[in-house]
């Protein structure tokens, strides 16, 4: 079947302008994750999604990011006012439900800006 | 708090050399472990987790409880299991899975 998916796959944007990133999880998976991936820091965990709540937001860096989940799917993150040390991969995984289960990755959006 | 700790962040061996990846955790209850693997522009994905005791491509890892270590093993590395390795803890208690930093693993041929 169909895994997670994210598009863009790569995204370039100027220092100030907002982006929005998407990430289609597997069908019936009611977690859903972002996660941010830079170069020699790991997985940076930013935000869960079980349905459409989003019960931990502890993870995102500041006020210019947020996240939503409809429908029990599709969830976008958004970036506002860009800056250059966001520039990153940003990886959305889902599970079945909750953290004990098999987390099933994208391939990431990676995110330039400049 | 939950932690995962991989020590090394790179780690170089030979073809045909055995390979340990080192991970400690720290969490007081019963941990589900797993261990993630990203092979050069592929997506993260799951080698094993501890509660199959499986052998997937010739790797293992033991849970030992008393020294809070899930350490991911094979005998004779090979060239195609270069990749970023990943140890995550799932305590019952979170729904956040908690993932060590990685270590790159490079085998040369």
């Amino acid at each position: 079947g169909a895994g997670v998916s994210q598009s863009p796959s790569n995204k370039v944007t100027e220092k100030g302008k907002d982006v929005e990133l998407r990430c289609d999880p597997i069908s019936g998976h009611t977690a859903l994750y972002w996660y941010r991936q830079s170069l020699g820091q790991g997985l940076e965990f930013l935000i869960y999604f079980q349905g459409n709540s989003a019960p931990d937001k502890s993870g995102l860096p500041s006020d210019r990011f947020s996240a939503e989940r409809t429908g029990g799917s599709v969830s976008t993150l958004t970036i506002q006012r860009t800056q250059q040390e966001d520039s990153a991969v940003y990886l959305c995984a889902s599970s079945r439900s909750g953290a004990a289960n098999t987390q099933y990755f994208g391939p990431g959006t990676r995110l330039t800006v400049l | 708090a939950q932690r995962v700790t991989q020590p090394e962040k790179l780690l170089s061996v030979f073809k045909g050399a055995p390979v340990e990846l080192k991970c400690n955790y720290s969490y007081s209850g019963s941990p589900e472990l797993f261990w993630y693997v990203q092979y050069s522009r592929q997506r993260l994905q799951l080698l094993l987790r501890h509660i199959s005791r499986e052998s997937i491509k010739g790797f293992t890892a033991d849970l030992n409880k008393g020294e809070t270590s899930f350490h991911l093993k094979k005998p004779f590395a090979q060239e195609e299991d270069s990749a970023m390795y990943y140890c995550a803890l799932a305590s019952g208690g979170s729904y956040i899975p908690t993932f060590g930093r990685g270590t790159s693993l490079i085998v040369h041929p």
